[in-house]
């Protein structure tokens, strides 16, 4: 069992279409990042969410931290195919000296 | 860029063999970490080091090893290799090490890509 769930594991969809990926987990987290990966690369940082209910806009990315603390989603705006990656979670629940990372949601927008 | 480093990009070699992998982390990054990456597969973390000092460790095998240097470079050695250890293989590079309410950004290394024959 992972401790950062992501869902969905996959999701194909149009170019212009707009998605949300979720992560959640049963452990409170100090904060938690979000990652994109492309094929070959290394995760590359999108975002930081520190404070239960925190809303940071990246563009057509919007991501938000849950009020407890336990789970944060990624919502993107009119998808391009430029967005196409692993994106992952991860995080170190609070007081707890390890790092984790969810199992990833792979986003594939067609044109 | 990320500003982590690590060497070689590729490596190609045969089962029974041992391999060092390098890391040099961001500048004043005190934490390095280093994951397993194997094909379709999400992020396995193996270890970490924070200063010198071993911090945390994963799923690493006991076939492998790593340590961290005075000056902050890393090195991950894996020994008695097995076709099964082909694998993307990752060092990322942190500020700090303690949890708590410290934010733990990692910043990844563009990886090297390790193929068992």
């Amino acid at each position: 069992t992972q401790l950062l769930e992501q869902s969905p594991q996959f999701l194909s969809i149009q170019e212009g279409e707009n998605l949300t990926v979720y992560c959640n987990s049963s452990s409170v987290f100090s904060s938690l990042q979000w990652y994109r990966q492309e094929p070959g690369e290394g995760p590359v940082l999108l975002v930081t969410v520190v404070t239960g209910g925190e809303v940071k806009k990246l563009k057509r990315l919007t991501f938000q931290f849950g009020d407890a603390r336990k789970d944060s989603s990624l919502h993107i705006t009119a998808a391009q195919p430029g967005d196409t990656g692993l994106y992952l979670c991860a995080g170190s629940p609070y007081n707890f000296n390890k790092f984790y990372f969810g199992s990833g949601t792979k986003l594939n927008v067609k044109p | 860029d990320s500003g982590v480093t690590q060497t070689p990009k590729h490596l190609i070699t045969a089962t029974g063999q041992r391999v060092t992998l390098r890391c040099s982390p961001r500048s004043g990054d005190l934490s390095v970490y280093w994951y397993q990456q194997s094909l379709d597969q999400g992020l396995q973390f193996l270890i970490q080091y924070y200063n010198g000092e071993e911090r945390a460790k994963g799923n690493i095998l006991e076939r492998f090893s790593a340590q961290q240097f005075p000056d902050l470079h890393s090195e991950l050695n894996l020994s008695s290799l097995e076709l099964g250890d082909s694998a993307l293989y990752f060092c990322a590079s942190s500020p700090s090490s303690s949890g708590g309410n410290l934010p733990y950004e990692q910043y990844f290394g563009p990886g090297t890509r390790l193929t068992v024959t």
